[in-house]
């Protein structure tokens, strides 16, 4: 099946530091990829869509000066937390979906936390 | 605006019994349901998906517009079946975007 990886696994980092996460296709070109955030215990919660080439469309509430979408190539994507915050730790998740689009193949996810 | 609700965060049952995880949408178009599961320690996969009405690994969902629920069943749970779940809607369109429930944490006991 499709492999979807991030990098890294986990992050430490100072507060009002940036911090960059690596979403990859290793053996499917994503059309679209999907950040999500997801709290302990609780579920998955869409930050933003993005497509290759095109700016990312990020959702109701979701700053987006604040977490940064770059979707350079059909295989990577990064969001980039600036200034983070203790309050922006959290479990970051990417997807990713082909041309068919149905499917979202899940990253491994990436615990951040800001101290 | 589309919403999933699976009303059991935690279900516990015992193996060889029968188990349900519920799950309600409200949107108002056609929607695309999807289960996917969350093993522990791993990733979120697809489970399965309305359209393709299979079966896998012995669970399988009905899309019942009427009552606007994909309820996932399998008739003997298994110890290897305990993981969280979550009922997804895709509204389709141009990038399907996923709305998750708030998942149910399954439990089979031995």
């Amino acid at each position: 099946g499709a492999v979807v990886s991030q990098h890294p696994s986990w992050v430490i980092c100072k507060s009002g530091t940036s911090v960059k996460i690596e979403c990859r296709s290793l053996d499917f070109q994503a059309t679209t990829m999907f950040w999500y955030r997801q709290f302990p215990k609780q579920s998955l919660m869409l930050m933003a869509t993005s497509n290759e080439g095109s700016k990312a469309t990020y959702e109701q509430g979701v700053e987006k000066d604040k977490f940064l979408i770059n979707h350079a190539s059909l295989t990577l994507s990064t969001l980039t937390v600036t200034s983070a915050h203790p309050e922006d730790s959290s479990f970051y998740i990417c997807s990713a979906s082909g041309p068919t689009r149905v499917e979202q193949f899940f990253g491994p996810g990436t615990r951040l936390t800001v101290l | 605006a589309q919403r999933v609700t699976q009303p059991e965060k935690l279900l516990s049952v015992f193996k060889g019994a029968p188990v349900e995880l519920k799950c309600n949408y409200s949107y108002s178009g056609s929607p695309e349901l999807f289960w996917y599961v969350q093993y522990s320690r791993q990733r979120l996969q697809l489970l399965l998906r309305h359209i393709s009405r299979e079966s896998i690994k012995g669970f399988t969902a009905d899309l019942n517009k009427g009552e606007t629920s994909f309820h996932l069943k399998k008739p003997f749970a298994q110890e290897e079946d305990s993981a969280m779940y979550y009922c997804a809607l895709s509204s389709g369109g141009s990038n399907y975007k996923l709305t998750f429930g708030k998942g149910t944490l399954l439990t089979v006991n031995p």
